[in-house]
């Protein structure tokens, strides 16, 4: 079935920026998308990008996508603490419901 | 934007007794939504999804009597736990798809604890 991986902590300090990476093996993988989940709480979509794009950025965020290895990024720049959370990656193929990773504690530190 | 509303929160009950969590697409219809469960430091598992009148999907290994899904109008739907046990406890979350934006459609409700008891 799919799989999605993506490692699990990232450290930085607060004012540089975060790389969250994540692989999938969906080779039909119509949508990927970048959640984010705060403590005790749902899953707030933060972005979201069609397969045949590339790239995409909207404010802090930029997604980079290559397709060809199957390999997603979600980059925050100028990290705040605000930004500390669990990311998820997931992707989606012709269903639309999407298969989740198991999520990367980003960690923000003074 | 579309907006999931969960509930309760948080919910603790004894061991044998059902629990009854409700999600609520606010303001648009939802003729599909999907009920998760996430274990501590683990991704969500997709646990079933449920068709606004008719029988819920349910995925490989979910019990379908354990957990029994409603989804009596175009914007509740709701997931039953029943006789719950302390091995039960998890998160649940539920997500409701907006078809009109059917590509980034899914909202995800605040989640429900349960800590059986």
């Amino acid at each position: 079935g799919e799989d999605v991986e993506q490692s699990l902590f990232l450290s930085v300090r607060e004012g540089d920026s975060s790389v969250i990476n994540c692989t999938y093996t969906d080779s039909s993988s119509t949508y990927l998308y970048w959640y984010k989940q705060e403590p005790g709480a749902g899953l707030q979509l933060l972005t979201y990008i069609f397969s045949n794009m590339d790239m995409k950025q909207d404010q802090r965020l930029t997604v980079l996508l290559n397709k060809k290895d199957k390999h997603l990024s979600l980059r925050i720049a100028d990290t705040q603490t605000g930004d500390s959370a669990i990311y998820f990656c997931a992707e989606s193929g012709g269903s639309y419901i999407p298969t989740f990773g198991r999520g990367t504690s980003l960690i923000v530190h003074p | 934007g579309a907006v999931v509303s969960q509930h309760p929160s948080r919910v603790i009950c004894k061991s044998g007794t059902s629990v009854k969590i409700e999600c609520r697409s606010l303001d648009f219809q939802a003729t599909t939504m999907f009920w998760y469960r996430q274990f501590p430091k683990q991704s969500l598992m997709l646990m079933a999804t449920s068709n606004e009148g008719s029988k819920a999907t349910y995925e490989q290994g979910v019990e379908k009597d354990k957990f029994l899904i409603n989804h009596a109008s175009l914007t509740l739907s709701t997931l039953t736990v029943t006789s719950a046990h302390p091995e039960d406890s998890s998160f649940y979350i539920c997500s409701a798809s907006d078809v009109s934006s059917l590509n980034y459609g899914y909202t995800f409700g605040s989640g429900t604890r349960l800590t059986v008891v």
